[in-house]
């Protein structure tokens, strides 16, 4: 199947600092990558909806100065948290979907444990 | 927005046992996808259906598309240890469009 590598697959920062988690598609090119998170023992919630070479569409609720995407190339998305917070430990993972028919299933990133102190 | 019921919440069994988990829809679904996830890792695909009505295998997996679009369901058969995990439900209305996820099933096999 398709492969979407994230990195890293875990990173612990201190409070008020960025961090950035990056997601590639190996073997296709992403023009749609989706970014989740997941609290423990709960389902993946959708953050937000990046196309390549436009501005990602956020769900309600979450802050789009806080969750910085970009998605410059076909290949790889961004997701910066800005000025974490211990609320903003969780896990993150993203999807892409492009260009193949198998991505059709939105294959999935192995996801980044961020831990905030 | 649209909500996907997934249960059981969580299945402890014996090794050897089936599993059946099942996941209702209040909307229509183009395509379900049934994921395993294991701690710490992102979701892995198991199998994808497209068409109302369909039977899909996968080894020991099999999963059905409800003939409605708004139900789906999934069966292990004789579990082994290594199907312990949490296994996701999720529909999506179009090709590539954003998934809508079940709440999880965690299944816990006994040796």
């Amino acid at each position: 199947g398709a492969v979407v590598s994230q990195h890293p697959s875990w990173v612990i920062c201190k409070s008020g600092t960025s961090v950035k988690i990056e997601c590639r598609s190996l073997d296709f090119q992403a023009t749609t990558m989706f970014w989740y998170r997941q609290f423990p023992k709960q389902s993946l919630m959708l953050m937000a909806t990046s196309n390549e070479g436009s501005k990602a569409t956020y769900e309600q609720g979450v802050e789009k100065d806080k969750f910085l995407i970009n998605h410059a190339s076909l290949t790889l998305s961004t997701l910066t948290v800005t000025s974490a917070h211990p609320e903003d430990s969780s896990f993150y993972i993203c999807s892409a979907s492009g260009d193949r028919e198998e991505t059709e299933e939105l294959f999935f990133g192995s996801g980044t444990q961020l831990s905030v102190l | 927005g649209q909500q996907l019921n997934q249960s059981p919440q969580s299945m402890f069994i014996q090794e050897g046992e089936d599993v059946s988990m099942n996941c209702t829809s209040s909307s229509i679904f183009n395509t379900w996808l049934w994921y395993k996830q294991d701690p710490g890792e992102g979701p892995v695909l198991l199998i994808a259906l497209y068409k109302a009505g369909e039977l899909t295998s996968n080894g020991r997996l099999t999963a059905q598309f409800g003939i409605t679009r708004k139900d789906s369901f999934l069966n292990i058969s004789a579990s082994i240890p290594s199907d312990v995990g949490i296994y996701f439900c999720a529909g999506q209305e179009t090709s590539g469009s954003r998934l809508t996820f079940g709440e999880g099933t965690q299944l816990t096999v006994n040796p």
